[in-house]
């Protein structure tokens, strides 16, 4: 198993839905990281949260620590999102970062 | 923008060749870590430097090493290389090392190596 899974693996969406993409792991974390990645490949940091929930324009990412789980929203969707989200958390008390696989996330008009 | 730089952006080269990569942090960063993303292997942590020592490895091979010199930019050297070694580098800086603060990371726009 997987210490950090995503789900799920590839979603489609028409623009103006409701995006729900979900992070589950396994190893002991102080902090989750969230990451887009577009199709040209460079990596952009959208959040790093410990607890609660953050919110920067259209996109929210959630956490809850007890159950090892953190969700990405994104509302209203637009082709602009297409690209692929990934989670990312860190060892406990080590520098070690382990990512998931990634979703692959494509609004069509 | 995120700051980071990397450079080359592409590399093409032959089996047992050695690369060097480089990649100079944002401004007052003083964490570099490597990374590799390869088509059937996804991201993957490969090592960490700060403030010039390293402080983790991940699944780094031997016949790669990095470094990070005193004016903190980092380069990540490969060697022997194979077919297998092709993927994108990324490296990200930060604040500071990881010791259960959390640290947001920064991306560089990464290294598109391919070994033919």
């Amino acid at each position: 198993k997987n210490e950090v899974e995503q789900s799920p693996q590839n979603l489609t969406a028409q623009e103006g839905e409701f995006i729900t993409i979900n992070c589950s792991y396994s190893v002991g974390i102080s902090a989750l990281h969230w990451l887009q990645q577009h199709p040209g490949g460079g990596i952009v940091s959208l959040f790093m949260l410990s607890s609660g929930k953050k919110k920067h324009g259209r996109l929210i990412a959630t956490i809850n620590i007890q159950e090892k789980h953190s969700s990405l929203h994104i509302t209203a969707s637009h082709p602009r999102d297409s690209a692929v989200y990934i989670c990312a958390v860190p060892t406990y008390n080590n520098n070690d970062m382990r990512f998931g696989a990634g979703t692959r996330l494509t609004v069509k008009p | 923008d995120s700051g980071v730089t990397q450079t080359p952006k592409h590399l093409i080269t032959a089996t047992g060749q050695r690369v060097t990569l480089r990649c100079s942090p944002r401004s007052g960063d003083l964490s570099v870590y490597w990374y590799q993303q390869s088509l059937d292997q996804g991201l993957q942590f490969l090592i960490q430097y700060y403030n010039g020592e390293e402080r983790a490895k991940g699944n780094i091979l031997e016949r790669f090493s990095a470094q990070q010199f005193p004016d903190l930019h980092s380069e990540l050297n490969l060697s022997s290389l194979e077919l297998g070694d092709s993927a994108l580098y990324f490296c990200a800086s930060s604040r500071r090392t990881y010791t259960g603060t959390p640290n947001e990371q920064f991306f560089g726009p990464g290294t598109r190596l391919t070994v033919l």
